[in-house]
């Protein structure tokens, strides 16, 4: 059974510092990735996937997550952090793929995401 | 993006009444939506699967008579909690694909509060 485990509940950066969220999953068979975000009272927003290919994915707002299959990772960073990105960050795994976009998503319990002004 | 609504953002009711909760994919036809649990400081945790015209299909563990789903167009999908709870008070949440199958959208959310 796939898994997602993300380390940290909260994380707080200064505006303008780096954004580390980190997400470790566990798949017996090749995973798709996700990172979604959600704003106070809105949905799930998708902020990058990793399908096949290349391991270091760019997503919106600036943010790119990088595959490591040694170390069973798909940690989420951005260089420079806004005060716009304050929200809850969600990693996921897909598994039972029928054709891509009916992937049933895994999610891990999410991280707060605080920037410090 | 593609927008997803839910209906009621929020509800109380008493223990024992029904709930309906809708669903509504707003400026594209989801062939199938998606509908989770979120539970406090949890996951999201899948419930059901359901494609338009036919019956939703149930993860482990979930009461199908007790969470009646219900896909009837193309743009709504229905959650009836069924004989509430104190304990099926929680944060409900759908997501709904469209019929270029590419990306999961979802709905900002349905908390529950049952007295």
């Amino acid at each position: 059974a796939q898994s997602v485990t993300q380390l940290g509940s909260h994380v707080s950066v200064s505006e303008g510092a780096l954004v580390l969220l980190r997400c470790n999953y566990s798949s017996s068979v090749p995973p798709y990735l996700f990172w979604y975000v959600q704003y106070p009272n809105q949905g799930l927003q998708l902020l990058l996937k990793y399908t096949t290919g290349a391991t270091l994915v760019k997503g919106i707002n600036g943010f790119e997550a990088e595959f490591k299959k040694s170390e069973t990772s798909f940690h989420l960073t951005k260089p420079s952090a806004h005060m716009s990105d304050a929200a809850e960050y969600f990693c996921a795994v897909s598994y039972l793929i029928y054709n891509f976009g009916n992937e049933k998503l895994t999610f891990g319990t999410g991280t707060r995401l605080t920037i410090i002004p | 993006g593609a927008v997803v609504s839910q209906h009621p953002s929020r509800v109380i009711c008493k223990s024992g009444t029904s709930v309906k909760i809708e669903c509504r994919s707003l400026d594209f036809q989801a062939t199938t939506m998606f509908w989770y649990r979120q539970f406090p400081k949890k996951s999201l945790m899948l419930m059901a699967t359901s494609n338009e015209g036919s019956k939703a299909t149930y993860e482990q563990g979930v009461e199908k008579d007790k969470f009646l789903i219900n896909h009837a167009s193309l743009t709504l999908s229905t959650l009836t909690v069924t004989s509430a709870h104190p304990e099926d008070s929680s944060f409900y949440i759908c997501s709904a694909i469209g019929t270029s199958g590419q990306t999961q959208y979802f709905g900002p959310g349905t908390r529950l509060l049952v007295l």
